[in-house]
């Protein structure tokens, strides 16, 4: 089955600089790439995805990248700022029987210092 | 628009209760998934619903877990006889379908805490 492997576990920047938090995936047949962002005692929230046919994607501060060929697949924050502080998590899925399930990576802790 | 609601949002059971477990998705949205969330971790896929059918239920740890969605809108996870192993974060989502078979966005609840003493 799928398998997500996700680094770093935590990851700590200056306000104003980039993050960056990696993703490999086993499956070739994934086709759907989310990234969720989740604060404490909340559900995960989507904040950016990419489908398989598109190698990148942004939207204002926040940019996906996807290899298809080496199965890996990455989340940049520019200009972090303190609200950006959450764990986030990538995850794959591949459709099939009419559906399909995200698997998840293990998270990743962002802490934003002022 | 009103987003999925989880209910309760905490729960605590003596270990060998019952306990019922409330998702409502998005009002329209086909798809219904649940998944298990255990403290630091990422959250596992437990099962899927498409309207009222169940199309997978791999994820699901034993026979004491059950979910249904009789009507094709709210659904129940049910854990029977709890065991302290059971305890962690229940997350449901939803989503819509696209045309051509493929799938939309998930969208997720706040969870229910299930914490088995």
């Amino acid at each position: 089955g799928e398998n997500v492997e996700q680094h770093p576990s935590t990851l700590s920047v200056q306000e104003g600089d980039s993050a960056v938090i990696k993703c490999t995936y086993s499956d070739s047949a994934s086709n759907y790439f989310p990234w969720y962002k989740q604060e404490l005692g909340k559900g995960p929230q989507l904040i950016i995805d990419i489908r398989s046919n598109v190698g990148e994607k942004k939207d204002q501060r926040i940019a996906v990248t996807l290899n298809k060929t080496a199965k890996h697949f990455s989340l940049h924050i520019t200009e972090t700022q303190p609200e950006d502080s959450a764990v986030y998590f990538c995850a794959a899925l591949r459709s099939y029987n009419q559906g399909g399930k995200l698997i998840f990576g293990q998270g990743t802790e962002l802490s934003v210092k002022p | 628009g009103a987003g999925v609601s989880q209910s309760p949002r905490y729960k605590v059971a003596k270990r060998g209760q019952d306990v019922a477990l409330r998702c409502d998705p998005i009002s329209g949205h086909v798809s219904l998934f649940w998944y298990q969330q255990a403290l630091g971790q990422g959250p596992e896929f437990l099962t899927y619903f498409q309207n009222e059918a169940q199309l997978d239920k791999s994820g699901l740890p034993s026979d004491r877990f059950f979910a249904e969605r009789p009507e094709g809108s709210v659904s129940t996870l049910k854990i029977q006889r709890t065991q302290k192993e059971d305890s962690a974060v229940y997350l449901c989502a939803s989503s819509t379908r696209l045309a051509g078979g493929t799938y939309n966005e998930q969208f997720f609840g706040p969870g229910t805490r299930l914490t088995v003493l």
